[in-house]
């Protein structure tokens, strides 16, 4: 059973660039979180989705972010215009949403560099 | 809303020596409780977590934790720790009547063993 799948591993993008970060949950889970660690710090919640749904958006930056979870493939945090606050590591998490172990497993993470 | 602090930012110790990481957390609700564990550049792995009966939690690589609702804390342990415990340790809650089972970290503690 493979777990939670992260890619790409690293991503260098300039100033003013998309940045596209892809997330495949673990088999038979159908929730995904996503989570930024910026330099020195915890990580903090980003936005949690089911298939085709978004549940919570809380985390999210109002701009230039977005998050997608099709029916089909994998879980898509998407990143309009990158600027050097944007470098950090995301992660993303997936659970089955059993309510008796209410934690995640996470994957290695997209260490993203804005040059 | 929730918060949880680690106020040890680093913690130095020698191999074979005992350890405690703090934890302290704040929350109107009822929450669950995570530790986990980051090696460099990786993923978290999940340590141990506290849903409900015994608050000491036994996990795994020889950690426990106790958790204690009175003082509100979730403190980390290990009685004789090695090189390779070398890692950034994160606390987390989850409240436990939400919808979503986000989790709330703290800004982590780094555990370095010396030899």
């Amino acid at each position: 059973n493979a777990g939670v799948m992260q890619n790409p591993r690293h991503l260098v993008r300039r100033r003013g660039q998309e940045a596209r970060l892809r997330c495949s949950p673990m088999k038979g889970h159908s929730h995904v979180y996503w989570y930024r660690q910026l330099p020195e710090e915890g990580l903090k919640f980003m936005v949690y989705l089911q298939k085709e749904n978004i549940i919570d958006e809380s985390g999210m930056p109002k701009e230039r972010f977005s998050a997608e979870f099709p029916k089909e493939g994998p879980s898509i945090l998407r990143i309009q215009q990158v600027v050097r606050g944007d470098s950090a590591a995301y992660f993303c998490a997936s659970s089955p949403y059993l309510r008796d172990t209410g934690f995640a497993f996470f994957g290695q993470g997209t260490r993203l560099t804005v040059v | 809303a929730q918060s949880v602090t680690q106020l040890d930012s680093q913690v130095p110790v020698f191999e074979e020596a005992p350890v405690e990481l703090r934890c302290n957390y704040s929350s109107s609700v009822s929450v669950y409780l995570f530790w986990y564990v980051q090696y460099p550049n990786q993923g978290l792995q999940l340590l141990l977590k506290y849903l409900s009966g015994s608050t000491l939690v036994k996990g795994i690589n020889g950690f426990e934790a106790e958790f204690n609702k009175s003082q509100t804390s979730f403190h980390l342990r290990k009685p004789s720790v090695h090189i390779s415990d070398t890692a950034e340790y994160f606390c987390a809650v989850s409240d436990r009547s939400g919808a979503t089972n986000k989790l709330i970290f703290g800004t982590g503690t780094l555990l370095a063993v010396q030899p």
